[in-house]
């Protein structure tokens, strides 16, 4: 059972317009959820998190919306770079007891 | 300074073979973790320990054996090694006990393929 998806395996934007990624989970328990950013041979890189208790949080260029009746979140890159271009992965977290990746979105930024 | 580091960065070896992964962070972090990526690309805990205690344990076969020698490394060894056991496993650290709110800082992986 795929506690957390992405429906969206691969995503391509023009640089300099939005990006946006999208998010769906299935536990209701989850209440903190991260995005990570993975390059070819590397680890995962954390992005940006948000809270079950907020609906929206922003650091520079990346915001994560959170509709937590929707059970769905969203990461949105505003302007896209060509850097940006990476594996995306969302993950959820249950304190304590649980924490699930997403399959991953690969976005491609094209210049 | 690398602050979470695994080795080998690839791992190439035959069936039945032992082999090990050895991780190191230098980030001060209390809990270590194992992740494996299948060839599916999904992300998938294994094991966490919190200052050398074994906190999280996945439903993995007995054949991979998490080490902690001290708080700074989590080694992973693998005995009898199967084909089901290609895949790249990544190591990570964080603050915290075990799946807090706290990022995870994650290793660049080892591939490992089993011939």
């Amino acid at each position: 059972d795929q506690q957390v998806k992405q429906n969206s395996p691969s995503l391509s934007v023009q640089e300099g317009r939005i990006s946006i990624l999208n998010c769906d989970y299935t536990n209701s328990m989850f209440d903190y959820f991260l995005w990570y950013k993975k390059y070819p041979a590397e680890g995962p890189t954390f992005l940006i998190s948000i809270s079950s208790i907020k609906d929206k949080n922003e650091d520079g260029r990346f915001t994560v919306f959170l509709n937590k009746s929707a059970k769905h979140l969203s990461l949105h890159i505003v302007p896209s770079q060509p850097g940006d271009s990476a594996v995306y992965f969302c993950a959820a977290s249950n304190y304590g007891q649980n924490f699930v990746f997403g399959p991953g979105t690969r976005l491609s930024v094209l210049p | 300074d690398t602050a979470v580091s695994q080795t080998p960065k690839y791992l190439v070896t035959q069936m039945g073979n032992d082999k090990s992964i050895k991780c190191e962070q230098n980030l001060g972090h209390d809990t270590m973790y194992w992740y494996k990526q299948d060839s599916k690309k999904f992300l998938k805990i294994m094991f966490s320990y919190n200052n050398k205690e074994l906190i999280i344990n996945e439903t993995v076969p007995n054949r991979f054996s998490p080490k902690s020698p001290d708080k700074a490394h989590l080694n992973l060894h693998i005995n009898s090694l199967e084909l089901g056991d290609s895949a790249v496993y990544f190591c990570a650290s964080s603050h915290g006990r075990g799946f807090s709110n706290q990022p995870q800082h994650f290793g660049d992986g080892t591939r490992l393929s089993i011939l």
